[in-house]
């Protein structure tokens, strides 16, 4: 049984280029998690999907920010026109979505934005 | 609102011993889900423990329980015989009710805990 999985775990990219992370839940949850984490804090929600339906979004999550799930398994979470405050970890989570709902994560995507 | 408040930036503790990290929570719902999890050096984010608002007893999981103290709006995480592979951040969250698309967590600013030898 594995994991939830993401890549890349390091992205380097310069101020303006575009940047695509990826999230394998795990096997038949159907809730997938985006979360963002900046140094010294705790994470801060993005964006939830049960299936491939995108169900709330953060007021964070910005233009140039976008999220998709289309088949309901595998996630990618798309930052246009990088800034330097993007720079951070972005985590991944899934949910069974029956039972205890605890929410797994991945092991994180840093992102440093030079 | 929702809010979660960790009040210790830093805890040391010697190996062996137990050690208790605080948390309290600020919710309006009803019904919540109390978290704990340990993130280490490496980032990923590890589930450790979960109380739920009506459960009668305090959650336990191999050497980690909760102490969940409703009426004070507290749910501290007690770890048992630390071990040094203890050593790492842990954060507290919550969530609210399920009704809804209330399914975000909301976290704490974290406590970093180190174990001595």
């Amino acid at each position: 049984d594995t994991g939830v999985s993401q890549d890349p775990r390091h992205k380097i990219t310069k101020r303006g280029q575009n940047v695509t992370f990826r999230c394998d839940p795990i096997s038949e949850h159907n809730r997938l998690y985006w979360y963002r984490q900046t140094l010294g804090q705790g994470p801060e929600f993005l964006t939830y999907f049960q299936n491939e339906a995108q169900l709330e979004k953060s007021r964070l999550l910005s233009d140039r920010f976008s999220a998709e799930r289309p088949k309901g398994s595998f996630s990618t979470l798309e930052i246009q026109r990088t800034e330097q405050g993007d720079s951070a970890m972005y985590l991944c989570a899934s949910e069974q979505g029956e039972g205890e709902n605890i929410q797994y994560f991945g092991a994180g995507t840093r992102l440093s934005v030079l | 609102a929702q809010k979660i408040t960790q009040t210790q930036p830093g805890m040391f503790v010697q190996e062996k011993e137990a050690v208790t990290l605080d948390c309290t929570y600020d919710t309006s719902d009803p019904s919540y889900g109390l978290f704990w999890y340990k993130q280490p050096s490496s980032g990923e984010m590890i589930f450790l423990i979960y109380q739920g608002s009506y459960d009668q007893q305090n959650a336990t999981e191999g050497r980690y329980s909760l102490n969940f103290q409703k009426a004070r709006k507290s749910a501290n995480l007690v770890i048992s015989a630390s071990q040094l592979g203890d050593s790492a951040m842990y954060f507290c969250a919550m969530r609210g009710s399920h009704a809804g698309n209330n399914r975000k967590l909301i976290w704490g600013l974290g406590t970093s805990l180190a174990v001595n030898p």
